[in-house]
């Protein structure tokens, strides 16, 4: 059960695209299209951004969009904004019914 | 609303026990695994134990194996985790979380408590 690998900080001006990384292995993300993102203001609980790779739950904003190819997955926010500001986490559902989170990737807005 | 609130959370010492409980409202709370993720302070979040709709299957991350247990009451729509010898690093806040869809338990979570915070120290 290691932990999925993402970048610990990416940052990006107003107006600006910016993606997030989140390297698995095989178990995980290369072997299962159950992929989620997370976003977390401090103090905040998590708010489900996208699940199963590329889908966005009724309510969060289509510039946030998804993606993977083999191992790694990829969350793009575009037309970033102020309020994107915040900590972001993948998951991926593993071999032998378990689920593994990444790191967190800190989102700056310059 | 769909909604969360967990209790339970304080203080214990390291070899301690301690129950966290999740009250569910606003779905059909037999319908759904439900599963407990856990976020030590500063850190990222961790997946801790989930528990299938009707209560016979549950799944636990190593870290906790043998000393957490994950349970559910249908007919009083509440989530459990028995926690017992307790050490420092499960530190954190607990939070319950509801999965997206009732097929798949481990898949993603739409509504997540506010969270529980568990401190382990003497």
């Amino acid at each position: 059960q290691s932990a999925l690998t993402q970048p610990a900080s990416v940052s990006g001006s107003p107006g600006q695209s910016i993606t997030i990384s989140c390297t698995g292995t095989s178990s995980d993300v290369g072997g299962h299209n159950v992929v989620s993102w997370y976003q977390q203001h401090p103090g905040k609980a998590p708010k489900l951004m996208i699940y199963e790779v590329n889908k966005r739950p009724s309510g969060v904003s289509n510039r946030f969009s998804g993606s993977k190819s083999g191992n790694t997955a990829s969350l793009t926010i575009s037309g970033l904004q102020a309020e994107d500001e915040a900590d972001y986490y993948c998951s991926s559902y593993a071999s032998s019914s378990t689920l593994v989170f990444g790191g967190g990737t800190k989102v700056t807005v310059l | 609303e769909v909604q969360l609130l967990e209790s339970g959370g304080g203080l214990v010492q390291p070899g301690g026990s301690l129950r966290l409980s999740c009250a569910a409202s606003g779905f059909t709370f037999s319908s759904y695994a439900m599963t407990w993720v856990r976020q030590a302070p500063g850190k990222g979040l961790e997946w801790v134990s989930t528990i299938s709709g009707t209560g016979d299957r549950t799944y636990n991350a190593d870290s906790v194996k043998g000393r957490f247990t994950i349970s559910r009451d249908n007919s009083k729509n509440t989530l459990s985790l028995q926690m017992t010898s307790l050490r420092a690093e499960d530190t954190a806040v607990y939070y319950c979380a509801k999965p997206v869809s009732v097929a798949n338990g481990l898949d993603a979570f739409d509504i997540w408590g506010q969270g529980t915070m568990v401190t382990v120290s003497s």
